[in-house]
């Protein structure tokens, strides 16, 4: 069975600095791998999907990775910022039916 | 606007009481699911669909079971609730394994 680990749970960082969260997979026959962000009490937004078949997906100030071999995927944010504090959940898709693994979770606090 | 929609969004019951949470989804998307979160276990997922008349099960159905007879709408029902099921419940959809999944707003089920 798939497991999705993602450390550390919690990170504090100062605005503007640049940072990465990490992903770990078991299993390496993935179909997609989508990082999504939930605020509290809120629902989960999609940031990025990057296909099997693909390398990295950017979009802003993000910026999304996926090395199958190594089981592991990393979301760069570039210049935090305060409206960057969430929790950011990555999450595998085995089959292409969206029937998803999901991490436990990081949960970013950019301080101003 | 897009959206998928969750009703209700907060419920309190009591133990065996039959009770249906309804998602609706307006982009006309083939694949839908439902997921449950829980502190330190993350999400994860109870059903999922491919079209209509299509469900299969994921990570933790048994307690729960779903319908899909219209594209749009997804019902979750727990037949005979327990308190091992009060959680957080998210339903999404996709327009299909490729795409990227649009979650609703959650909805918080407490069973007594």
């Amino acid at each position: 069975k798939q497991e999705v680990t993602q450390i550390p749970a919690a990170l504090s960082v100062p605005e503007g600095e640049n940072l990465v969260l990490n992903c770990s997979f078991t299993d390496s026959a993935i179909y997609n791998l989508q990082w999504f962000r939930q605020d509290p009490g809120k629902g989960l937004t999609s940031l990025l999907l990057i296909q099997s078949s693909q390398r990295e997906q950017t979009s802003g100030r993000l910026n999304a990775s996926l090395d199958k071999s190594s089981g592991r995927s990393t979301l760069y944010i570039a210049a935090s910022q305060p409206g960057d504090s969430a929790t950011y959940l990555c999450a595998l898709d085995q089959t292409g039916a969206n029937n998803l693994f999901f991490g436990t979770g990081t949960r970013l606090t950019v301080i101003p | 606007e897009a959206q998928v929609t969750q009703n209700p969004r907060y419920l309190i019951t009591v133990t065996g009481k039959k009770l249906t949470v309804t998602c609706s989804q307006n982009m006309n998307h083939e694949y839908m699911s439902w997921y449950r979160q829980d502190p330190g276990l993350g999400l994860r997922q109870i059903y999922y669909s491919m079209n209509v008349e299509v469900t299969d099960k994921g990570d933790v159905p048994e307690g729960y079971k779903v319908s899909r007879k219209e594209k749009r709408n997804f019902p979750l029902i727990l037949e005979s609730p327990s308190p091992n099921q009060t959680s957080l419940y998210f339903c999404a959809s996709s327009l299909s394994g490729h795409n990227e999944q649009f979650f609703g707003p959650g909805t918080r089920l407490t069973v007594l």
